[in-house]
């Protein structure tokens, strides 16, 4: 069964750090490529951040840039994420991708993990 | 930036079908895929590649993207498919969402 567990959310003041992570079970991890998505209370869907199935290929959405860091090691994927903001406020899902091209869909969420920035 | 517009809501009857549309410049060009996520719960991905349904997704969910608009159409709808939906493509090296649309099934 796949399963995907996030896991290192809670409260942070403005200005803090939290690192997430995300364990894998029950595919090959090392042949997908690995997301971050967040979604704000009652609000959409934005994506974060993606690494390729190597880890040669990283990508940001310009909101984090400079602040947030995506990594995988053995079965996990980790976000770290520095200088918080408010509106980083989210529940963050992490979300597998089968190949890199730009028509792989997000085929599997993990339950998510819920940050909240605030003094 | 690349922009994907939904119509924040959309009403159908049960048994009626239901389309949610999702529009963007040039959006045939891309690929779309489109996700469910009922209240408290992840999203789940119910068409990708514009027209191809995961397995496990009923029939009654399909695709269609060309020109500037994609389409989700939905048909005989049930109570159990009233939720969120998203639908989602890549620009460049950046993935972009529209904004969701609430169905509801009257």
């Amino acid at each position: 069964e796949v399963q995907l567990v996030e896991s290192g959310g809670g409260l942070v003041k403005p200005g803090g750090s939290l690192r997430l992570s995300c364990a894998a079970s029950g595919f090959t991890f090392t042949t997908y490529s690995m997301n971050w998505v967040r979604q704000a209370p009652g609000k959409g869907l934005q994506w974060v951040s993606s690494i390729s199935n190597t880890g040669d290929y990283i990508y940001y959405a310009d909101s984090v840039k400079g602040r947030f860091t995506i990594s995988r090691a053995q079965t996990s994927l980790y976000l770290q994420m520095n200088t918080l903001r408010a509106e980083d406020t989210a529940v963050y899902y992490c979300a597998r991708r089968p190949y890199d091209s730009s028509g792989a869909p997000f085929d599997f969420w993990g339950q998510g993990t819920l940050v909240t920035v605030s003094s | 930036s690349y922009d994907l517009t939904q119509p924040p809501s959309v009403s159908v009857s049960p048994g009626q079908t239901a389309s949610i549309t999702c529009s963007g410049d040039k959006l045939g060009d891309k690929y779309v895929s489109w996700y469910q996520q009922r209240p408290g719960q992840s999203p789940v991905l119910v068409i990708y590649q514009d027209t191809n349904r995961p397995s496990g997704i009923p029939e009654r969910f399909s695709g269609s993207n060309s020109g500037n608009t994609a389409t989700l159409t939905i048909s005989e709808t049930q109570a159990m498919d009233e939720a969120d939906f998203y639908c989602q493509a890549w620009d460049s090296t950046t993935v972009v969402f529209g904004g969701g649309t609430k169905l509801t099934v009257l």
